[in-house]
Formats: C-alpha cells, structure tokens, sequence
C-alpha cells in the first residue's frame, strides 16, 4: 500500500539556523511531489512540486529550497530561517489520477 | 491564475444539524478535493471529485462543471465533525498543483 513519511513531526529552531526536513513514499514509482505550508491563521499554499528526480518548480519566491535526490524521497531546506518561516508544512504525493494524499505535516516554529 | 473561493468561513451549529459548505472555483481547475483538517494540523482527504456526486457514510461532496461550483454536506452532525474543512482545485495542467480556498471552521455543540 501507498505511505508517506515526514519527519520531525515538531521542529523548534532559531533565527538564522538551518533547515531540513524529509519526506518519503513507499508503495509507488515516479509520484509527483509536493510542498505546502500553512502560516499561522492563514490558508495552505503550494511551495514547491516535483514531477521527477531533480525537476524543482518553485510556487513562491521564498527563503526555502528543495530537493528531489531519489524518486521517492523529496527534501525542503533553508540555509538560514527567519521567524516568518514559522508554520505548519505539509508533504503530499499525487500520482497523476488526480488523487492526492498528504503527509502528517511537520509543525516549525522559529524562534 | 487558478482561485477557490469557499465559504463560510465559520459556521456554528447544534448537533444533529445538516451542514453545507460551498466552494467556488475558477477555470484551469479541473476537479476538487474536499479536505478534512484536525487541530492537530493533520490533513485527510475526504473526497475528490471531478464529476458528479460522492457519499462516504455521513459526508456527501457534490460538484457542477458548469457553474464551476462544489457543495460538502454534513448529515447528522455529530461534534466529532468539527474541525476545518477545505476546498482545494487541482490544476488540469499535468502537474496537478492544488489551489487551496481558505476554510470552513465548523463547530458543531452537542
């Protein structure tokens, strides 16, 4: 069956340290690959997407990156946090049927 | 650009109520999630449609290609369904990227 995996589930760090945080799918080959994050108060929005092993498409310009190194596994990093990459974010795989189906999220908070 | 309007953006009601929550979406939208979200933050897909109607025990999603709209209904509200619901477009290009609206609170009081 199909799973996804997101770690850590809670992450607090300061300003200006690193960033990574990891997803990974079983169950399935060449997914589509998705970034969202959910600022306090507000609406979930796409970050990034990834329809294959190095494709990156960035949504918004932003003090984040990601990265796709293996077919199932899809990264989002920053060199640097500032306090309003604080949120809740969310990794999510689709597999082209319109289906889509979303991690446990990770909630940051940047202090 | 892809938009999802939803509304309400609170609703409060007694137990045992029928609940409605409506979605409006624009073109270069193709089909819906109706998405279910705890205030642990977890989210769980409770339906997606791209034609038609759906039923999953309580929840009936519903939805109009033409007038570009999609209703989620509640029967039998039970407080256990409070939570935040959420409307999501996926874009009919191949990436499938989803347009999220911005939520319903629902809060159903025994």
């Amino acid at each position: 069956s199909q799973t996804i995996h997101q770690w850590p589930a809670t992450l607090v760090q300061p300003v200006g340290s690193p960033l990574s945080l990891e997803c990974t799918v079983e169950g399935t080959s060449n997914p589509n690959l998705y970034w969202y994050r959910q600022a306090a108060g507000r609406g979930l929005q796409l970050l990034f997407y990834s329809v294959g092993i190095g494709q990156i498409s960035s949504e918004v310009p932003q003090n984040l990156s990601a990265s796709r190194p293996q077919d199932r596994q899809f990264i989002l990093s920053s060199k640097k946090l500032l306090l309003s990459d604080s949120g809740f974010y969310l990794c999510a795989f689709g597999q082209g049927s319109y289906e889509q189906y979303f991690g446990p999220g990770t909630r940051l908070t940047v202090t | 650009k892809n938009e999802v309007e939803q509304s309400p953006q609170n609703l409060t009601a007694q137990e045992g109520e029928f609940i409605t929550i409506n979605c409006s979406y624009s073109v270069g939208i193709s089909a819906l999630h109706w998405l279910q979200q705890h205030p642990g933050g977890g989210i769980v897909s409770l339906f997606m449609l791209s034609s038609g109607k759906k039923k999953h025990g309580r929840l009936i999603a519903t939805i109009n290609i033409q007038e570009k709209h999609s209703s989620l209904h509640i029967t039998a509200s039970h407080p256990r369904d409070s939570a935040v619901y959420i409307c999501a477009g996926i874009s009919n290009f191949g990436n499938e990227k989803l347009t999220f609206g911005t939520g319903t609170r629902l809060t159903i009081i025994p």
